[in-house]
């Protein structure tokens, strides 16, 4: 079965700052990767996916992140955060012959001028 | 502008009443998930469908959570009776199976149970 662990339960960051939020997972067949971002009192919203071929993502809003096999990583990143960043983000996997998607924990992120 | 569609928003209930939940996916979207949100467990796969059919509901507590899809536009999540422990943000998203493999999620319907 899959896992995924997001490895920072909270990142405060200032305004214009560079942003990274670490996404590891498991499993023994190919997989597909999400980011979502979730808004107070909202639903998730996708922010960006891997599902073949360039390792490096770009999704909505400025983010980006980049599939790493051999480290079972996808961390993403984002060079410069706003204020309006300020949300829960949720790393997500699915291995590739079932419909099952599975969330980490999240990340709140908090982003301070 | 296609969106997963919850109703109610928000349920406030008392102990032991029953509760229903709905869900409407996005038309042409064959694979339906129902989530569960809390503070302690964060989100919780609780069951999901494929093209009506259940295919995993072993997240859901059996004796009081039951889930349907009575037709293609509607999908709905029961509890009864319902207890305190059952307070949550409910999710339901919606999808198509691989290669288009991201679930669109509505905007949650937020039970209290008191």
């Amino acid at each position: 079965a899959q896992s995924v662990t997001q490895l920072d339960s909270q990142v405060p960051v200032f305004e214009e700052a560079p942003v990274e939020l670490r996404c590891n997972y498991s499993s023994s067949v190919s997989v597909y990767l999400f980011w979502y971002v979730q808004y107070p009192n909202q639903g998730l919203q996708l922010l960006l996916k891997y599902l073949s071929g360039s390792t490096l993502v770009k999704g909505i809003n400025g983010f980006e992140a980049e599939f790493n096999k051999s480290q079972t990583s996808f961390h993403l990143r984002k060079p410069s955060v706003h204020i309006s960043d300020t949300a829960e983000y949720f790393c997500a996997v699915r291995v590739s012959n079932d419909y099952k998607l599975s969330f980490g924990a999240g990340t709140t992120v908090t982003v301070r001028a | 502008d296609a969106r997963v569609t919850q109703t109610p928003r928000d349920k406030v209930t008392e102990m032991g009443q029953e509760v229903t939940m709905r869900c409407q996916p996005i038309l042409g979207h064959n694979t339906v998930f129902w989530y569960r949100q809390t503070m302690m467990q964060g989100l919780e796969l609780l069951a999901y469908f494929r093209n009506r059919a259940p295919l995993d509901d072993s997240g859901m507590p059996k004796d009081r959570f039951s889930a349907e899809m009575p037709d293609a536009t509607l999908a709905t999540l029961k509890i009864q009776p319902s207890e305190p422990r059952d307070s949550a943000v409910y999710f339901c998203a919606s999808g198509l199976g691989p290669p288009n493999t991201e679930a669109f999620f509505g905007q949650g319907t937020r039970l209290t149970v008191v």
